[in-house]
C-alpha cells in the first residue's frame, strides 16, 4: 500500500536554529498538508499546498515557517529559527482530491533544547 | 473558531462489548468526516470515513453521522484489546478541507 515518507523520525535541535522536515507525499496525490500535535494535545492544522501553493494556513503557520515542493516528489516545512514551544510531532499527510480521508505519514518528534 | 468536541475518557470497555464514540462539530459547512486511530506515539490511522446521514458498516466498525444534529459517532462492535488506542473525530472544513481534529477520545479494552 503506498505510503506518507517522512524523515527524520527524530531531530534535536538548539533554541534558534533551522531545521527542515522533509515529506515524500504519494505519488499520484494533488493536496499535501502539515499539521503537528503537542504532546498530550490536538493534532493541529498548520498549512495546506495545492498546485505549487500554500492554499491555506493556520494561526500558528508565521513568518518562521515556509513550505516547498522543490522537486515535484519531495515536500518539506523549514522553521526558521526554532522556539521551545515548536516541540511537537510534526505529520505530513496527502490526499488524491482534498475530499477523501488523507493518508499521514509516520511523523518527525521535533525536540528544541 | 471551528470546534470538534469529544469525551477525552478513559472509555473502559471489556473485550468483545461494543465500544460507543461520540463528536459533535460546530461548522454546518462540513461536508467530510473522519475517524482516526492513534496508538501512543504514532500517526493517525483513517478507519472510517462517512459522507451522508445515517450509518456506514465496515467490519467491525459502524459510523454514524447525523449532520443536523451536528454528531459523529463510532461503534466498534466485538472490541479487542488491540483496538485500545484514542480515536480522533476529524471533519473537513474550508475549501481546501482542511481537517479540524477533536481532542480525541482513549478506547481501553480489557480482556
Amino acid at each position: 500500500e503506498p505510503e506518507v515518507t517522512q524523515t527524520p523520525s527524530h531531530q534535536v535541535t538548539q533554541m534558534g536554529q533551522e531545521v527542515i522536515l522533509r515529506c515524500v507525499p504519494i505519488s499520484n496525490h494533488l493536496y499535501f498538508y502539515w499539521y503537528r500535535q503537542i504532546l498530550g494535545q490536538k493534532v493541529e492544522f498548520l498549512v495546506s499546498f495545492y498546485n505549487n501553493e500554500i492554499s491555506e494556513k493556520s494561526e500558528i503557520f508565521d513568518d518562521q515557517f515556509s513550505v516547498e515542493r522543490p522537486d515535484g516528489s519531495n515536500f518539506t516545512l523549514k522553521i526558521r529559527s526554532t522556539k521551545l514551544e515548536d516541540s511537537a510531532m510534526y505529520f505530513c499527510a496527502s490526499t488524491q482530491t482534498g475530499d477523501y480521508g488523507y493518508t499521514f505519514g509516520s511523523g518527525t518528534r521535533l525536540t528544541v533544547v | 473558531q471551528k470546534e470538534v468536541e469529544q469525551n477525552s475518557g478513559p472509555l473502559s470497555v471489556p473485550e468483545g462489548a461494543i465500544a460507543s464514540l461520540n463528536c459533535t462539530y460546530s461548522d454546518r459547512g462540513s461536508q467530510s468526516f473522519f475517524w482516526y486511530r492513534q496508538y501512543s506515539g504514532k500517526s493517525p490511522e483513517l478507519i472510517m470515513s462517512i459522507y451522508s446521514n445515517g450509518d456506514k458498516e465496515d467490519g467491525r466498525f459502524t459510523a454514524q453521522l447525523n449532520k443536523a444534529s451536528q454528531y459523529v459517532s463510532l461503534l466498534i462492535r466485538d472490541s479487542q484489546p488491540s483496538d485500545s488506542a484514542t480515536y480522533l473525530c476529524a471533519v473537513t472544513s474550508g475549501g481546501y478541507n482542511k481537517l479540524i481534529f477533536g481532542a480525541g477520545t482513549r478506547l481501553a479494552v480489557h480482556p
